[in-house]
Parts: structure tokens; sequence; C-alpha cells
């Protein structure tokens, strides 16, 4: 079965440090991937996708990259973590246009 | 641009009593639409999705919802809540394209407050 795993769960980090979230699929190949970010009190949005290795497309505009080293690796990164960073950030993949399967979450607080 | 309304930010329900939550969506072609349900500092599950054919979707956990296209709505609903029930929901639809079919836009969310 198909299942996603995503890393930590939870986190504190300062103003000015990188960030580095992992999220991996098992059970499934050449997987669309996304980052989801959730603000306090505030819908999801899209920050990234991906298609395939190497492929990554950005929703907006922001302090954040991502990479996509292996089929099933999803990587979120920041060099230097604002403040407004701060949120719910969800990894998700689907295939078959069977809607999505979203991870557990990492909670991210910038301090 | 397409884009997904939830009119009721919040909503208090009885154990037992019915429950429905409204979605409303923009969008110039055929959507996808999906209702997802979170849980506090989890992600989300898919509750019940709709492509095509009939209008009447049915879920998990006793769940349905129904497909308007004349009031481009897909309303959610329940007969019976259960305090289990309490969390937070989420429409969504997805683009309808070969290409770009993968990516869904969220609404803000309603949040299901059931008491005893």
């Amino acid at each position: 079965s198909q299942t996603i795993h995503q890393w930590p769960a939870t986190l504190v980090q300062p103003v000015g440090s990188p960030l580095s979230l992992e999220c991996t699929v098992e059970g499934t190949s050449n997987p669309n991937l996304y980052w989801y970010r959730q603000a306090a009190g505030r819908g999801l949005q899209l920050l990234f996708y991906s298609v395939g290795i190497g492929q990554i497309s950005s929703e907006v505009p922001q302090n954040l990259s991502a990479s996509r080293p292996q089929d099933r690796q999803f990587i979120l990164s920041s060099k230097k973590l604002l403040l407004s960073d701060s949120g719910f950030y969800l990894c998700a993949w689907n295939s078959e246009g069977d809607g999505y399967t979203f991870g557990s979450g990492t909670r991210l607080t910038v301090v | 641009a397409q884009s997904v309304t939830q009119p009721d930010i919040h909503i208090t329900v009885s154990e037992g009593a019915s429950l429905e939550l409204r979605c409303n969506y923009s969008y110039g072609a055929t959507p996808y639409l999906f209702w997802y349900v979170q849980s506090p500092g989890q992600g989300l599950q898919l509750l019940l999705k709709y492509f095509s054919g009939d209008t009447l979707v049915q879920g998990i956990k006793g769940f349905e919802a129904e497909f308007k296209r004349s009031q481009s709505s897909f309303n959610l609903r329940k007969p019976s809540v259960h305090w289990s029930d309490a969390a937070e929901y989420f429409c969504a639809v997805g683009r309808g394209t070969t290409d770009s079919w993968g990516k869904l836009q969220f609404g803000a969310g309603t949040q299901v407050v059931v008491t005893p």
C-alpha cells in the first residue's frame, strides 16, 4: 500500500537559521508531489509541486525552495528562516487523478 | 481563475443532529471536487471526491456530498453527527486538464464543533 512519511513532526527554529523538511513516499512510482503550507486559521496554500525528479514548480514567490533528488523524495528548504515562515507544512502526493494523500505534517515555529 | 468558498468558518452542532457544510466553487471547466477532514495537528484525510457521473457521492465515515452544477456547489452532509466528527473540513477543486489536474485549490475550511 502507498504511504507518505513526513518529518520532523514539530520544529522550533530561530530566525535566520536554515530549514530542511523531508517527505518520502512508499508504494508508488513517479508520483506527483506537493508542498502545502497552512497558516493558523487559514486554508492551505500550495507552495511547490513536482511531476518528476529535478522538476520543481513554484506557486508563490517566497523564502523557501524545494528539491526532488529522488523519485519518491521531496525536500522543502530555506537558507534563512523568517518569522512569517511559521506554519503547518504538509506534503502530499497523488497519482491517476485520485485526489491527494497527505502526510501528517510538520509544525514549524520560527522564534 | 478558480476559487473555492466555504461560507461558514465555524459551525456548532449537537451530537446526533444533521450537518451540512457548504462549498461553492468558481471554475471555467469541469471541476474535480473533493472534501477533506483534518483533526487537530494532523494531515488531511480524503472523505470523498467527485469527478463525473452520479452527482450524489458517498464517502467514508457516513458522509455524502452533492454536486450541483447550476449552483456551482458541492455541499457535504451527514445525517447524524458523532462527537468524533469534530474537526476542520476543507473543500477543494482541481483542474480538469491532463497537464495540471493534480493542483488542488482549497477553501479556507470550516471548523465543526460537536456538543453533547
